[in-house]
């Protein structure tokens, strides 16, 4: 069964502090990682999706990278208004169809 | 482009009452899964539909169903409600379902359910 575990649950940056946010995963076969990014009351905006090992995408303040078994999300010279909760989620081959299996999330909250 | 549209936003049952919410996905998207979304489990696969039919099922009691329409719009159906049922359900879409290369899956703002 594929599994994602996030790290930390909850992260206080402030304005400028630059960080990691990590996601650890287990699955039978990779066919995507997703980052989603989730203001509260509201549902998951999408961010990236990454395919395979090595694999980086960058979107603003945000960047993600892929190894085998762990993704990371960094985040550069962070704003307020990049406090959020970040989701990490995986496609495995093994799941028919577009099933995603999700993280617990980092809240991350950024004061100015 | 108008995104995913689950309606309604919010809503208050009471227990043993059903309810049914629903989504219509991006033009053009074929796929249709729902998720729950609670403080306790986070957010859990519970269905995805893909032309009309149900592609895969998550670990959920045979009270939530859903079906999907030939239009892609999707409704889920919550019967014989329980205070543990309360929850954000959301939708989401994809433009196809399983393609080897992955999907992008986008999300509704979701439906708030309180069961009391």
């Amino acid at each position: 069964e594929d599994q994602v575990t996030q790290s930390p649950e909850a992260l206080r940056l402030q304005e400028g502090e630059s960080s990691s946010l990590n996601c650890s995963y287990t699955v039978s076969g990779l066919r995507g990682l997703f980052w989603y990014r989730q203001d509260p009351g509201k549902g998951p905006e999408f961010l990236f999706t990454l395919y395979s090992a090595g694999e980086e995408k960058e979107k603003e303040r945000l960047k993600a990278t892929l190894t085998k078994k762990e993704s990371f999300l960094h985040i550069t010279a962070p704003k307020p208004e990049d406090s959020a909760t970040y989701l990490c989620a995986v496609q495995g081959t093994k799941a028919a169809g577009n099933k995603l299996t999700f993280g617990g999330g980092t809240r991350v909250l950024v004061k100015p | 482009k108008a995104g995913v549209t689950q309606t309604p936003r919010y809503l208050i049952k009471t227990r043993g009452q059903q309810v049914t919410l629903s989504c219509s996905p991006i033009s053009g998207h074929r796929s249709v899964s729902w998720y729950q979304q609670t403080p306790g489990q986070g957010l859990q696969f519970l269905f995805e539909y893909f032309s009309e039919t149900q592609r895969n099922k998550g670990n959920f009691p045979g009270r939530f169903s859903g079906r999907q329409f030939s239009n892609s719009r999707s409704e889920m159906n919550v019967s014989t409600l329980e205070l543990g049922d309360s929850a954000l359900y959301l939708c989401a879409s994809s433009l196809e379902s399983g393609a080897l290369g992955g999907n992008t899956i986008y999300f509704g703002e979701g439906s708030w359910l309180t069961v009391v």
